[in-house]
């Protein structure tokens, strides 16, 4: 069974300051990979998606991802946050098998906090 | 407004009671998904239904059950509620589930 692992459950960072969010995966064979953002109080919004091709995929809001298929990694970064980026991110992962793709499966989430 | 829509917003029930939520998909997508998050269990997959069948089943108690209609609208209905089932219930709905899903805005259950 497919499983996603966020490594930070709290981050604080001040305005500015660079991001990194790392995700982890366990599934061996074709996957989607997603993040997504939920805002206080909204629902989950998709941030950005990788299927295949260029590893490093840039989503909204100044957002990009680098997926490392040896270390079955995607790991969100911004060069620099705003107050504004305060929420809660969620790496998902699918997998594809016979031209279908299984549910997604979450990450636990990490909660950043952006400090003015 | 992601054109997937849930309602009731809120629902504050006793224990013991049974709830409908509600879930109509994007225009077009044939997938629904239901999640349950909570604070402890972070996002957790219940179901799943294609075009009016049931296609994955993840953690969803005996106690839930879910359909998906004609007019591709999901109900999730919960019963015997407990305390422990106080949380969100999110709908998704996607094409094909190969793009990702758009969420709606979720359901908050508190069960008293």
């Amino acid at each position: 069974a497919q499983s996603v692992s966020q490594h930070n459950h709290h981050v604080i960072l001040s305005e500015a300051a660079s991001l990194e969010l790392g995700c982890n995966y366990s599934y061996g064979g074709t996957v989607n990979l997603f993040w997504y953002v939920q805002y206080p109080g909204q629902h989950l919004q998709l941030l950005l998606k990788y299927f295949s091709g260029d590893p490093l995929v840039k989503g909204i809001k100044g957002f990009e991802a680098e997926f490392i298929k040896s270390k079955f990694s995607f790991n969100l970064r911004k060069p620099s946050v705003q107050w504004s980026d305060t929420a809660e991110y969620f790496c998902a992962v699918n997998s594809l098998s016979a031209g279908t793709a299984s549910k997604l499966t979450f990450g636990t989430g990490t909660r950043l906090q952006v400090t003015l | 407004d992601s054109g997937v829509t849930q309602t009731p917003k809120h629902l504050i029930t006793a224990t013991g009671q049974r709830v409908t939520l509600r879930c109509s998909p994007r225009s077009g997508d044939l997938s629904v998904y239901w999640y349950q998050q909570s604070l402890d269990q972070g996002l957790q997959f219940l179901i799943q239904y294609y075009n009016g069948e049931e296609r994955a089943k993840g953690n969803i108690l005996e106690r839930f059950s879910a359909q998906q209609f004609p007019d591709l609208h999901s109900e999730l209905n919960l019963s015997s509620l407990e305390l422990g089932d106080s949380a969100l219930y999110f709908c998704a709905s996607s094409p094909n589930g190969m793009d990702g899903y758009t969420f709606g805005s979720g359901t908050r259950l508190t069960v008293v």
